[in-house]
């Protein structure tokens, strides 16, 4: 157990909606990064946060944003999805806001319809 | 693009040791090598870094050579637990950035 926490496990919406997913990093750590897993294109870093501000921005789509709160927990919103945003998305969170190791979530599995 | 070559896949006898090779041939003087693994669609796990000389944590040792243009992660007893995608990785330590990127890593099986 990484102690960084993901909810929901799965979650599965149709093409056109919106989703929020959610990470809470664990204790201490003011980092945090979102990366997607697809079965074509890997693991990709999408963004990252460090204590409240957006630090770095990795292949990330235009629909999708993402914000991390006061209390450091992150938000990833997904809108007008497509059926290729199906995919594994992780966060990593992190003590430091540059380089050093990452510790990631369990994961969110996206399954667009 | 990922700094690293990693082969596809290696095979490992449980209970001995797995050598997983990494070729990171241009590597600069700031960047540490780090190794993460992937155990069927969980999270990545931390294993190990360093920068230049061998490192041994609970998990694995990381031998690097000496010009650090390639490293040797060893796993010294696989079990069937270890069975996973390795990814080794360059990353600059406390660069502007902290990002990972992944390649498409080794996919280690462990066999009894």
């Amino acid at each position: 157990d990484s102690g960084v926490t993901q909810t929901p496990k799965h979650l599965i919406t149709a093409t056109g909606q919106r989703v929020t997913l959610r990470c809470s990093p664990r204790s201490g750590d003011l980092s945090v990064y979102w990366y997607q897993q697809s079965l074509d294109q890997g693991l990709q870093f999408l963004i990252q946060y460090y204590n409240g501000e957006e630090r770095a921005k990795g292949n990330i789509l235009e629909r999708f944003s993402a914000q991390q709160f006061p209390d450091l927990h992150s938000e990833l919103n997904l809108s007008s999805l497509e059926l290729g945003d199906s995919a594994l998305y992780f966060c990593a969170s992190s003590p430091y806001g540059t380089g050093r190791e990452q510790y990631f979530g369990p994961g969110t599995r996206l399954t667009v319809t | 693009d990922a700094k690293t070559t990693q082969p596809p896949s290696m095979d490992c006898a449980e209970g001995r040791a797995a050598n997983l090779p990494c070729n990171h041939s241009t590597i600069s003087g700031n960047e540490y090598v780090y190794w993460y693994r992937q155990i069927h669609s969980q999270g990545p796990q931390y294993i190990i870094h360093g920068l230049k000389n061998n490192e041994t944590n609970e998990m694995a040792s990381l031998i690097i050579t000496e010009d650090r243009k390639s490293s040797t992660l060893i796993l010294p007893h696989a079990t069937l637990r270890d069975t996973a995608v390795y990814y080794c990785i360059v990353q600059n330590y406390g660069g502007s950035q902290g990002n990972l990127i992944f390649g498409k890593g080794t996919k280690l099986s462990v066999k009894p």
